[in-house]
């Protein structure tokens, strides 16, 4: 079935450029998303990126997709401390009569002031 | 624009207490809605999803069920819960053609 894989943690000093890794399975996604989650609150989409796309630039993020790889990356320029949060990376397919999204664990970023 | 409410924010329930958890959508007509569940140091686990009213599909079998009395109300119910059931509820919803899914705040459930 469909997976999403995440490496749970990083770390960055303010100031320097964060980027997230996410691996994924399902070669028939059309849209992959970034999600970011502050503590306690829900999730808030940040960005996302169709299938036919290699890079998306949106101010101080950019989202690499390498779709031979499965691999898609989020880079967050310039890392200030209110970035502190998990960071999900989810695929779009399509479940029984609705379009499913397929979370990762989630990144836990951590900005050092 | 579309808001969507959780009701409640945190609750504290005993082990083999009903549960009653509210999510409503506003600004938005034949929403599809999602519940999740977020336990400690986990990813989301999809519980259920509903694709219009009366309709629910249930992605994890366990002692929570789903409702959808009206279109834009999604409710997660229990008639006794586990210790396991603890974690950080969240309800979503997205447009019928499309993947991407807006989420609510969030309940944050504790079972004693």
């Amino acid at each position: 079935g469909e997976d999403v894989e995440q490496s749970l943690f990083l770390s960055v000093r303010e100031g320097d450029s964060s980027v997230i890794n996410c691996t994924y399975t399902d070669s028939s996604s059309t849209y992959l998303y970034w999600y970011k989650q502050e503590p306690g609150a829900g999730l808030q989409l940040l960005t996302y990126i169709f299938s036919n796309m290699d890079m998306k630039q949106d101010q101080r993020l950019t989202v690499l997709l390498n779709k031979k790889d499965k691999h898609l990356s989020l880079r967050i320029a310039d890392t200030q401390t209110g970035d502190s949060a998990i960071y999900f990376c989810a695929e779009k397919y399509s479940g029984a009569g609705s379009y499913q999204l397929t979370f990762g664990k989630g990144t836990k970023l951590s900005v050092i002031p | 624009s579309q808001t969507i409410h959780q009701w409640p924010a945190t609750l504290v329930q005993p082990v083999g207490s009903p549960l009653s958890l509210e999510c409503t959508v506003e600004g938005t007509s034949n929403p599809n809605l999602y519940w999740y569940r977020q336990a400690a140091g986990r990813g989301l686990q999809l519980l259920f999803y509903s694709v219009g009213i009366g309709q629910i599909s249930s992605e994890v079998p366990q002692n929570l069920s789903a409702s959808r009395p009206q279109d834009r109300q999604f409710i997660l119910s229990s008639k006794k819960l586990l210790l396991s059931d603890s974690g950080f509820y969240l309800c979503a919803w997205s447009y019928r053609e499309e993947g991407e899914q807006f989420f609510g705040p969030g309940t944050r459930l504790t079972v004693l």
